[in-house]
C-alpha cells in the first residue's frame, strides 16, 4: 500500500540538540499520529492530530498537522539518549472507509550522550 | 488498566505447523488489527476488522487467516502456507486514534 514520504530517515545528533522530522505527502489526511517505538516493543502513541493547522505538545515534543493537510511534522527540543528509537508517522486519509492508517517509512533517532 | 496484550512474546514455528498469535483489547475499540515488520522495515497490513464477526484482507494476507468472534480478541493464525513467517508481528485497536499492543515474535525453527 501507499507509504508517506518520512525524513530523515535517520539521524545521529549530540545530546541536548533539538531535533525536527517531517513525513508528507501528495494526497490530504484527516488525521496526523506520531508513534515512537523502541527495539523489540509496539509502537506507542505520542501525539495525536486532528485539524489542518493544530500544533500540539507532549513534554519536550511538538506536532503540527500541515495547513494543506498533506504534511505533518515532529518536534524533540533537548533531546536525552532515551529519546533513541524509530518515530514513524502515520495518517488517515480523506475518504477512508476503513480507518486504516497510512504508514511513514521511520526516522531512526540515535542520540550521543 | 486499559490496553491491548499480546501472546506469547516469542513463538517459534516448526516446518509445516500452523501457529496462533493471540491479541486481547479492552479499549472497548471496535476496530482491530494485525501488522507485520520485518527488520529494520515499517509495517505491512495483515488483516483488519472493523466489527465483530467480520474482518477484511490486507496487503500481505496470503498464509495467514484470522477470526473475530468476540470484541475483544482478534487472534491471528500463521498457517503452513505463510513461507517466510519470521516477523514482529503487532497488532492494533483504533478508536478515535489507533493503539498497538507489545508485539509477538515469531521464529522459524
Amino acid at each position: 500500500g501507499q507509504q508517506l514520504n518520512q525524513s530523515p530517515q535517520s539521524m545521529f545528533i549530540q545530546e541536548g540538540e533539538d531535533v525536527s522530522m517531517n513525513c508528507t505527502s501528495s494526497s490530504i489526511f484527516n488525521t496526523w499520529l506520531w508513534y515512537k517505538q523502541d527495539p523489540g516493543e509496539g509502537p506507542v502513541l505520542l501525539i495525536a492530530l486532528y485539524k489542518a493547522g493544530e500544533l500540539t505538545s507532549n513534554g519536550r515534543l511538538t506536532a503540527q498537522f500541515g495547513i494543506t493537510r498533506k504534511d505533518s511534522f515532529l518536534n524533540i527540543s533537548a533531546s536525552i539518549p532515551s529519546d533513541v528509537g524509530i518515530y514513524f508517522c502515520a495518517g488517515l486519509p480523506r475518504n477512508n472507509a476503513g480507518n486504516m492508517l497510512t504508514f511513514g517509512g521511520g526516522t531512526r533517532l540515535m542520540v550521543k550522550p | 488498566d486499559g490496553g491491548i496484550t499480546q501472546s506469547p512474546k516469542y513463538l517459534f514455528r516448526k516446518e509445516g505447523q500452523n501457529v496462533t498469535l493471540s491479541c486481547e483489547q479492552n479499549l472497548n475499540h471496535d476496530a482491530m488489527y494485525w501488522y507485520r515488520q520485518d527488520p529494520g522495515q515499517g509495517l505491512r497490513l495483515i488483516y483488519y476488522s472493523q466489527i465483530v464477526n467480520d474482518f477484511q484482507k490486507g496487503d500481505i494476507a496470503e498464509g495467514y487467516s484470522v477470526s473475530r468472534e468476540k470484541k475483544e480478541s482478534f487472534p491471528l493464525t500463521v498457517t503452513s502456507a505463510q513461507k517466510n513467517p519470521t516477523a514482529f508481528y503487532l497488532c492494533a485497536s483504533s478508536g478515535e486514534a489507533q493503539y498497538f499492543g507489545p508485539g509477538t515474535r515469531l521464529l522459524v525453527l
